[in-house]
């Protein structure tokens, strides 16, 4: 057990909709992550929090948005879904605004249909 | 544009034996990587990392070698266990502004150890 929350595990949702994805990261880590992992890629940086405040973007599309709250968990917002976005998305987190060793959770698997 | 690869989808070893995953990577920027571990239905799991200024780390069963002239590095397993099955991705990371950095992952190669 890492120590990293991440809910719902499954989702099962239509085209066009919108979802939100939760994460709660270990007790005291500051740092927040969201990866994608579609079928045979490898994890893709998605965007980064540190204590509240957004630090990074990697390639998020505009659909999709996220943000890390005072309690420091996260949510990850995904809206007008597509087939494409059918994948694994992991929640990790770190002490530090580094993420190197950070810590993943079990991941949510979307299936948008 | 991948720049970290892992050119082996996937490698069956002996039990006992010596695993050899490799690594490629583009970016001269990186200067600090990271193996992962991944079993089905879980997260990925910090295995062992190498600093660039290094070109040996050694964990016990694993040993990370990095060559940065060829943009090379290689996760050694010896010996092999059954426990040892699973997805490895290798991972790099580049300082970025204000000492930001994010991880920048392969695409994983499946090893399976075979008894």
């Amino acid at each position: 057990d890492s120590g990293v929350t991440q809910t719902p595990k499954h989702l099962i949702t239509a085209t066009g909709q919108r979802v939100t994805l939760r994460c709660s990261p270990r007790s005291g880590d500051l740092s927040v992550y969201w990866y994608q992992q579609s079928l045979d890629q490898g994890l893709q940086f998605l965007i980064h929090y540190y204590n509240g405040e957004e630090r990074a973007k990697g390639n998020i599309l505009e659909r999709f948005s996220a943000q890390q709250f005072p309690d420091l968990h996260s949510e990850l917002n995904l809206s007008s879904l597509e087939l494409g976005d059918s994948a694994l998305y992991f929640c990790a987190s770190s002490v530090e605004v580094t993420n190197t060793e950070a810590f993943f959770g079990q991941g949510t698997r979307l299936t948008v249909v | 544009d991948q720049q970290v690869k892992q050119n082996s989808p996937s490698l069956s070893v002996q039990e006992g034996r010596i695993s050899i995953l490799n690594c490629d990577y583009t970016n001269s920027m990186f200067d600090y990587f990271l193996w992962y571990k991944k079993y089905p239905a879980e997260g990925p799991t910090f295995l062992i990392s190498i600093s660039s200024i290094k070109d040996k780390n050694e964990d016990g069963r694993f040993t990370v070698f990095l060559n940065k002239s060829a943009k090379h590095l290689s996760l050694h397993i010896v010996p092999s266990q059954p426990g040892d099955s699973a997805v490895y991705f290798c991972a790099a990371s580049a300082p970025q502004n204000f000492g930001n950095e994010k991880l920048t992952f392969g695409t994983g190669t499946r090893l399976t150890i075979i008894p």
